[in-house]
C-alpha cells in the first residue's frame, strides 16, 4: 500500500543536540511538507518542497533544516538553534490534485 | 493575513448529530478540507469541498460552505464513540507560487453515551 512513513515515532533530544526526523513516501508525490503541532494549536508549516533538490521556508523555519535529494525522502533536522523543539512533527505529501494531501503518523520529539 | 478559526470543544450524545463550524479569511481559497486526528496519530482526510460548491455529502458526513460569509461546517450524522477525535478545518489557496495549506486549531469532539 502507498503511504508516508515517519520515523521514529518517539524521539528524545538532549539540550544542544541536532536530531533528524525521517519522512519517506512511496506515493510518487512531488510536493512534501513538514508541519509542527503544539497542543491547542493548528499545524504550522516549517518547510516545504515542491520538487527534488528544491525547498522553501515555511512560517516557522528558524532552527530547522531540510534536504530533498530524492523524490521519496524529505528529512527534517531540528538543530540546537531551535529553542523550543518539544512538539509533534507531521510530514505530508501532495500529488498533482488538490485533494491529495497525505499525512504520516507523526514523530513526537521531547527535549530532556 | 490568512486565518482559520474553529471552536475548541464540542460534546454530543451518541446517536445525535454533531456540527463543527469553521470560519476562514482568505477569499482566494480553492479547496477546503476536514481532517480527523485520533490521539497520537497523523491527520486523516475526511472530506473536501471545492470553493465553488455549496454542499457535499458523503455517507454520514455533510459539508456546507457559505462562501459569502467564509463559513464552513461539518455535520456528522448518528455520531458514534469512534468519532471522538480532533477535527481540523483547513483551506488551500495559491501563495507565492505554491498552494498554501492553512489549518485551524482543531475542534475536540467528545461523544458520550
Amino acid at each position: 500500500d502507498g503511504g508516508i512513513t515517519q520515523s521514529p515515532k518517539y524521539l528524545f533530544r538532549k539540550e544542544g543536540q541536532n536530531v533528524t526526523l525521517s519522512c519517506e513516501q512511496n506515493l510518487n508525490h512531488d510536493a512534501m511538507y513538514w508541519y509542527r503541532q503544539d497542543p491547542g494549536q493548528g499545524l504550522r508549516l516549517i518547510y516545504y518542497s515542491q520538487i527534488v533538490n528544491d525547498f522553501q521556508k515555511g512560517d516557522i523555519a528558524e532552527g530547522y533544516s531540510v534536504s530533498r535529494e530524492k523524490k521519496e525522502s524529505f528529512p527534517l533536522t531540528v538543530t540546537s538553534a531551535q529553542k523550543n523543539p518539544t512538539a509533534f512533527y507531521l510530514c505530508a505529501s501532495r500529488g498533482t490534485d488538490n485533494y491529495g494531501y497525505t499525512f504520516g503518523s507523526g514523530t513526537r520529539l521531547t527535549v530532556v | 493575513g490568512e486565518d482559520v478559526e474553529q471552536s475548541l470543544f464540542l460534546s454530543v450524545r451518541e446517536g445525535d448529530s454533531s456540527v463543527i463550524n469553521c470560519t476562514y479569511t482568505d477569499s482566494s481559497s480553492t479547496y477546503l478540507y476536514w481532517y480527523k486526528q485520533e490521539p497520537g496519530a497523523g491527520l486523516q482526510l475526511l472530506t473536501y469541498i471545492f470553493s465553488n460548491m455549496d454542499m457535499k455529502q458523503d455517507q454520514r458526513l455533510t459539508v456546507l460552505l457559505n462562501k459569502k460569509d467564509k463559513h464552513l461546517s461539518l455535520r456528522i450524522a448518528d455520531t458514534q464513540t469512534g468519532d471522538s477525535a480532533i477535527y481540523f478545518c483547513a483551506e488551500t489557496f495559491p501563495s507565492g507560487g505554491y498552494n498554501k495549506l492553512i489549518f485551524g486549531a482543531g475542534t475536540r469532539l467528545a461523544v458520550h453515551p
